[in-house]
C-alpha cells in the first residue's frame, strides 16, 4: 500500500493563476481531508468529503474548491491564487468519521505564491 | 481560549532521559485524543491514540489521559535523538458536519547528545 500520496511536492505560482493539487489514497477510506499547515500554527481543516460525490466545508474553504469523484482521488482546486494561500497542504484519510477517526497524511504540497 | 493548546517549546531534554509532553482541551465532550510526530519538512505521522481514561502504553511512548482535568500528555521514555520533532496534540470534536480533528500548534522537542 502506498497509503496517501500527493502531488505535487513543490509548487510556485503567480498571483492569480489556478491549479490543482492532487491526492489520492489506496487504502479504501471513505473519508478524506484537506489541511494546510503555515509556519508555527496548527493544521487547518480547508475541505472534507465523507464518500464520493459528497464534499464539505471545514474552517478555512474560501479561496478553495474540491471534488470527489471517487473514493480514491479528493483534488483541491485553487482558483485566482493569492499571497496568503502560501502554505503546506496535507491530505488525509480516515476509514471512520466517527470519534475513533484516525487519520494518515499524505507527504504535503508545498505551495508558494508569489 | 484556543480549542486545544500545547507549549511550542523547544522543549529540551538530554539522550535517555523521560520527555513530556503536555496538551489541553476545551471542549468536555471531547472522546478521542491523537499524538502525531511531525519531523521538520514532513507530514504528520500518527504514534498515539487514546480513548479512555488512564495510560496507554506503546514501546516507548505512553499516553496519559484525564478528561475530568481535560488533559492528555505523552511521556517518551528513554529518548533518543531521532525523536527530536515537533509533537501534534489532536482532539476530536463532534460539530454539526460530524466528527473533526483540532490540532494544536505542537511543542518542539528536541533531544540532545
Amino acid at each position: 500500500n502506498a497509503g496517501v500520496t500527493q502531488t505535487p511536492k513543490f509548487r510556485i505560482l503567480k498571483i492569480g493563476q489556478s491549479m490543482t493539487l492532487q491526492c489520492t489514497q489506496d487504502m479504501n477510506h471513505n473519508y478524506m481531508y484537506w489541511y494546510r499547515q503555515d509556519p508555527g500554527m496548527g493544521l487547518k481543516l480547508i475541505y472534507y468529503s465523507v464518500g464520493a460525490g459528497i464534499t464539505d466545508k471545514g474552517e478555512v474553504p474560501n479561496g478553495y474548491n474540491v471534488s470527489r469523484s471517487t473514493t480514491e482521488d479528493f483534488p483541491l482546486r485553487l482558483e485566482l491564487a493569492a499571497p496568503s494561500q502560501t502554505s503546506v497542504y496535507f491530505c488525509a484519510s480516515s476509514y471512520t468519521d466517527t470519534s475513533y477517526n484516525e487519520q494518515f497524511f499524505g507527504p504535503g504540497t508545498r505551495l508558494t505564491v508569489l | 481560549q484556543k480549542e486545544v493548546e500545547q507549549n511550542s517549546g523547544p522543549l529540551s531534554v538530554p539522550e535517555g532521559a523521560i520527555a513530556s509532553l503536555n496538551c489541553t482541551y476545551s471542549d468536555r465532550g471531547s472522546q478521542s485524543f491523537f499524538w502525531y510526530r511531525q519531523y521538520s519538512g514532513k507530514s504528520p505521522e500518527l504514534i498515539m491514540s487514546i480513548y479512555s481514561n488512564g495510560d496507554k502504553e506503546d514501546g516507548r511512548f505512553t499516553a496519559q489521559l484525564n478528561k475530568a482535568s481535560q488533559y492528555v500528555s505523552l511521556l517518551i521514555r528513554d529518548s533518543q535523538p531521532s525523536d527530536s520533532a515537533t509533537y501534534l496534540c489532536a482532539v476530536n470534536v463532534f460539530t454539526g458536519g460530524g466528527n473533526k480533528l483540532t490540532f494544536g500548534t505542537g511543542t518542539q522537542l528536541k533531544v540532545e547528545l
